[in-house]
């Protein structure tokens, strides 16, 4: 089945930092990727849409210029953090798309293990 | 826009049957999804509806009513295992899925 990977699994940061997340897909060739947001016993939001040779769309109230997305092969999209405060100390998780996939299931998303940053 | 309502917390005894609920209101149905998470692990897919009825997958079993809004996931013989959050998701209209806030499932001896 398709695999995602993510890198690191764990990060701490000082703050004013940044932070780069990889987000791999191992055995496909994802076109579209996305980076979700996780806070504790909440659900994912997602952040952003990452598109292989393009820029990456935003969710309302995300700053692009906080959350760089680069998208520049088709097996990896990276997320840096910017100047990373506190408050963006979250579980980050990236999904992508394997387009010879779900037949069954529409646009079926695999995602990966998640990041865990902590910003000091 | 989505809005996904789900308990927030439930609890259940091994070897017990579960179900959870999830409505649903969305201006355009594109199927609903159930997922699984461990804390501090990404989601794993459970299950996918399009139709109305029930699915099931071994333990696990999930149900749709369209004309309700309404789903659910049903899961028998629980294992301590089973204890997690399980989200429900139902995807827009670029069938990029918005996720309820999940519900924890403690399974007890």
């Amino acid at each position: 089945g398709a695999v995602v990977s993510q890198h690191p699994s764990r990060v701490i940061c000082k703050s004013g930092t940044s932070v780069k997340i990889e987000c791999r897909s191992l055995d496909f060739q994802a076109t579209t990727m996305f980076w979700y947001r996780q806070f504790p016993k909440q659900s994912l939001m997602l952040m952003a849409t990452s598109n292989e040779g393009s820029k990456a769309t935003y969710e309302q109230g995300v700053e692009k210029d906080k959350f760089l997305i680069n998208h520049a092969s088709l097996t990896l999209s990276t997320l840096t953090v910017t100047s990373a405060h506190p408050e963006d100390s979250s579980f980050y998780i990236c999904s992508a798309r394997d387009p010879l996939a779900g037949r069954r299931v529409p646009n079926e998303q695999f995602f990966g293990p998640g990041t865990r940053l902590t910003v000091l | 826009g989505q809005n996904i309502d789900q308990p927030t917390e439930m609890t259940a005894t091994e070897g017990a049957i579960v179900q959870i609920n999830c409505t649903y209101q969305t201006s355009g149905f594109n199927g609903l999804f159930w997922y699984q998470q461990h804390a501090g692990e990404a989601p794993t897919f459970l299950s996918y509806n399009v139709l109305d009825g029930l699915e099931e997958k071994g333990r696990f079993s999930s149900f749709l009513s369209r004309s309700k809004g309404y789903s659910y996931l049903l899961l028998k013989e629980l294992q301590m295992k089973d204890s997690a959050s399980y989200l429900c998701a139902v995807p827009g209209g670029s069938y990029i899925p918005t996720f309820g806030r999940g519900t924890s499932l403690i399974v007890h001896p």
